[in-house]
C-alpha cells in the first residue's frame, strides 16, 4: 500500500516529442505528488509538484495530470530537448514525513 | 542562497568499517531527511531529523543512525558496513510548516563498500 508504481522503465523520443511518464499509488493518505529529474551522479532536482485538489498543473514545458479517482498521475514534457535526457522519478508524500519514490524512468531525447 | 551540501563526494570503505556522512541543509531549512539510492533504483527513505530528534524512520536496521546539530546540519552514521550498503546517500532538507512536503536534495555521497 506504500508503493508507487512508475512506468515505463525507459523511453526514447525524438526532439520535439512529448514523452509521458505514468505513476500509480494505492494509499489515499498521500497528499503531495512531486516529480524529480536526476542526471547521472547528481541528486534529484524538484521539477514540479501537485496536490490532489487540482487535476492539472503546468510549469514551463512540464505538465502534471492528476486523476484522484484512479489514483494515477503523469508527467508530460512538451517540446522535449536532448538536454531533458535524464531519469525521472515520481514520488508521493503523506503526513508521515517521508517520500515514497517510484522506480524511475530513463528518458532519452534524440537530436 | 546556498543549496543542500553534502560531504564527502565519494567514499570507499571495506566491510565491517564504520562511516560518517555529512549534510548541511538549504539556508532557512530546519529539517533533514536521509535517503539511500541503490544503482538504478529510486531513493529509499532512511530517517528524518527535526529539532535534533529522529521524527520518522524507514525500514533500515539500527546500524544506520543519525544526528542533527543545533545549526540544523546532520550526520548519517553506518556501522558494520556490508557490501549491500554501497549506494548513493542523499540528504534532503525542508522547512517545517506550510511547505513541509517540499524537499530539496543535495548532490549525494557515493559510498562504495569493498
Amino acid at each position: 500500500q506504500q508503493q508507487v508504481k512508475q512506468s515505463p522503465q525507459s523511453l526514447i523520443v525524438q526532439k520535439g516529442g512529448i514523452p509521458i511518464i505514468n505513476c500509480a499509488y494505492e494509499n489515499t493518505a498521500f497528499d503531495y505528488f512531486p516529480w524529480y529529474q536526476q542526471f547521472p551522479g547528481k541528486g534529484p532536482a524538484l521539477l514540479i509538484a501537485i496536490r490532489p485538489d487540482v487535476s492539472e498543473k503546468k510549469e514551463g514545458r512540464f505538465t502534471i495530470s492528476f486523476n484522484k479517482s484512479a489514483k494515477q498521475f503523469s508527467l508530460h514534457i512538451m517540446d522535449s530537448q536532448p538536454g531533458d535526457s535524464a531519469t525521472y522519478f515520481c514520488a508521493a508524500f503523506s503526513g508521515t514525513y517521508k517520500y515514497i519514490f517510484g522506480t524511475g524512468t530513463r528518458l532519452k531525447v534524440l537530436a | 542562497d546556498a543549496g543542500v551540501t553534502q560531504s564527502p563526494t565519494h567514499l570507499i570503505k571495506t566491510r565491517g568499517q564504520q562511516v560518517t556522512l555529512r549534510c548541511s541543509p538549504k539556508s532557512g531549512h530546519d529539517t533533514v531527511s536521509w535517503y539511500q539510492q541503490a544503482l538504478g533504483q529510486g531513493p529509499q527513505f532512511i530517517f528524518q531529523y527535526y529539532e535534533e530528534e529522529e521524527r520518522q524512520r524507514g525500514n533500515f536496521p539500527d546500524r544506520f543512525s543519525g544526528h542533527q546539530f543545533p545549526n540544523y546540519s546532520s550526520e548519517l552514521n553506518v556501522n558494520a558496513l556490508l557490501l549491500g550498503d554501497s549506494a548513493l546517500y542523499l540528504c534532503a532538507s525542508s522547512l517545517i510548516g506550510r511547505d513541509t512536503d517540499t524537499q530539496y536534495f543535495g548532490p549525494g555521497t557515493r559510498l562504495t563498500v569493498l
